[in-house]
């Protein structure tokens, strides 16, 4: 199975900052990857797809980038309804597989 | 708007079976796979398994941790999304989510659809 390994674990950041999540896979998996938002008690929410697409209706705040098996994802000015957990996830094979996630909270 | 609510979640004990249904509504619920996670208190998402659309033969895919005791079915003329789970065990308690995931041909790609999640808590 293709392992991802997302980090840091914990992020804490000041509104207007900007924030850097990565995620690595053990192997190539081209652009096959996505990034997804969690707040506590809710679903998740997809924020980016195909590693750097931004969803529809997302604010161009986050963005993503990376291919094979480096990916970044990027809120370039944190805001305060941006805490949340967040999340990568690859579908380049099955098991479909997320990162560990990283926790973000407002320094 | 495409909606999708789980129901038959609850405090079931170890060993036992539990259904769990996905009512879909929003879309045309038979041209679509569908697909289940879930997620264990207070720890990440986990992938459970999918089914696809008729058109792609209905066929299933489970992750290895439920292969072999869960199974997912559907009936298109209800537009709901089936997860059996037999032989539970305490590691199963999560909150169960229905998805509709984006697909290319028989892949899942993207989950841009969930439901709200249902509780299953395996215990004695």
């Amino acid at each position: 199975d293709i392992q991802m390994t997302q980090s840091p674990s914990s992020l804490s950041a000041s509104v207007g900052d900007r924030v850097t999540i990565t995620c690595q896979a053990s192997q190539d998996i081209s652009n096959y990857l996505n990034w997804y938002q969690q707040k506590p008690g809710k679903a998740p929410k997809l924020l980016i797809y195909d590693a750097s697409n931004l969803e529809t209706g997302v604010p161009s705040r986050f963005s993503g980038s990376g291919s094979g098996t480096d990916f970044t994802f990027t809120i370039s000015s944190l805001q305060p309804e941006d805490i949340a957990t967040y999340y990568c996830q690859q579908y380049d094979n099955l098991p479909l597989l997320f990162g560990q996630g990283t926790k973000l909270e407002i320094k | 708007e495409v909606q999708l609510v789980e129901s038959g979640g609850g405090l079931v004990k170890p060993g036992r079976s539990l259904r769990l249904s996905c009512t879909a509504s929003g879309f045309t619920f038979g041209d679509y796979a569908m697909s289940w996670f879930r997620q264990a208190p207070g720890k990440g998402l986990e992938w459970v398994g999918f089914i696809r659309s008729k058109a792609y033969g209905g066929t299933t895919e489970y992750a290895a941790s439920v292969k072999g005791r869960f199974t997912i079915s559907r009936d298109d003329s209800k537009s709901i999304a089936y997860l059996q789970m037999n032989s539970l065990k305490t590691e199963d308690t999560a909150v169960y989510y229905c998805t509709r995931p984006r697909t290319r041909g028989v892949v899942i790609t993207a989950i841009d659809y969930w439901g709200q999640g249902t509780l299953v808590t395996v215990s004695s």
